[in-house]
């Protein structure tokens, strides 16, 4: 078990530029989570893929995010036309299909938009 | 989105003394009850998954309990050490976590 990994483990970006990042789960996890957190605050949660189907979207996502899982195993997130709002660090987890099964963390990717 | 509410937002313990903090979260509708630990530059640590009304969790010198009916848990650390120094956050929630702010510990030798 190798954990959850995320990459890149930074991003600078200028304000109009799209980024993708990159998460890669605990290899048995079914679920697969993405979260958001700024200065100050806690994460918030984002979006989550149960295998490939990306079954749960918060509004915090707008239109110039996307997401996919396409083979139920890796997971993208993309931001285009990034905004300066939209630095951040841009959490990933995984976890078991159980309702309240522990979520796994990755280091995160922390975004700068200059 | 939850309102999750954890305090104090931060707080310093000379190494060796005993601190504990709390999260507070909407009574109705509970799940779960998550406790992290996410130092600088890692992961975060899950610690703790708490589901049942009085549970009370261990892991080394950090232990947990769980309040459902009043909406509250704290963590206690004994016998802080400097590798305890790290921000704790409180999670609720189904799969779909609000997590709180934080508690940031930093312990001093």
């Amino acid at each position: 078990d190798t954990g959850v990994s995320q990459d890149p483990r930074h991003k600078i970006t200028k304000r109009g530029q799209n980024v993708t990042f990159r998460c890669d789960p605990i290899s048995e996890h079914n679920r697969l989570y993405w979260y958001r957190q700024t200065l100050g605050q806690g994460p918030e949660f984002l979006t989550y893929f149960q295998n490939e189907a990306q079954l749960e979207k918060s509004r915090l996502l707008s239109d110039r995010f996307s997401a996919e899982r396409p083979k139920g195993s890796f997971s993208t997130l993309e931001i285009q036309r990034t905004e300066q709002g939209d630095s951040a660090m841009y959490l990933c987890a995984s976890s078991g299909e159980g309702t309240t099964d522990t979520q796994y963390f990755g280091p995160g990717t922390r975004l700068t938009v200059l | 989105i939850l309102n999750v509410e954890q305090s104090p937002q931060s707080l310093h313990v000379q190494e060796g003394d005993s601190t504990n903090f709390t999260c507070s979260f909407p009574s109705s509708n509970f799940y779960a009850l998550h406790w992290y630990r996410w130092e600088t530059a890692k992961s975060p640590e899950a610690l703790f998954v708490m589901t049942l009304n009085g549970d009370e969790k261990k892991k080394g010198r950090i232990s947990a309990t769980l309040n459902t009916k009043e909406g509250y848990s704290y963590l206690y650390i004994k016998g802080s050490q400097p590798e305890d120094s790290a921000t704790y956050l409180c999670a609720f929630g189904d799969y779909k976590l609000s997590f709180g702010a934080g508690t940031t510990v930093t312990v001093r030798a």
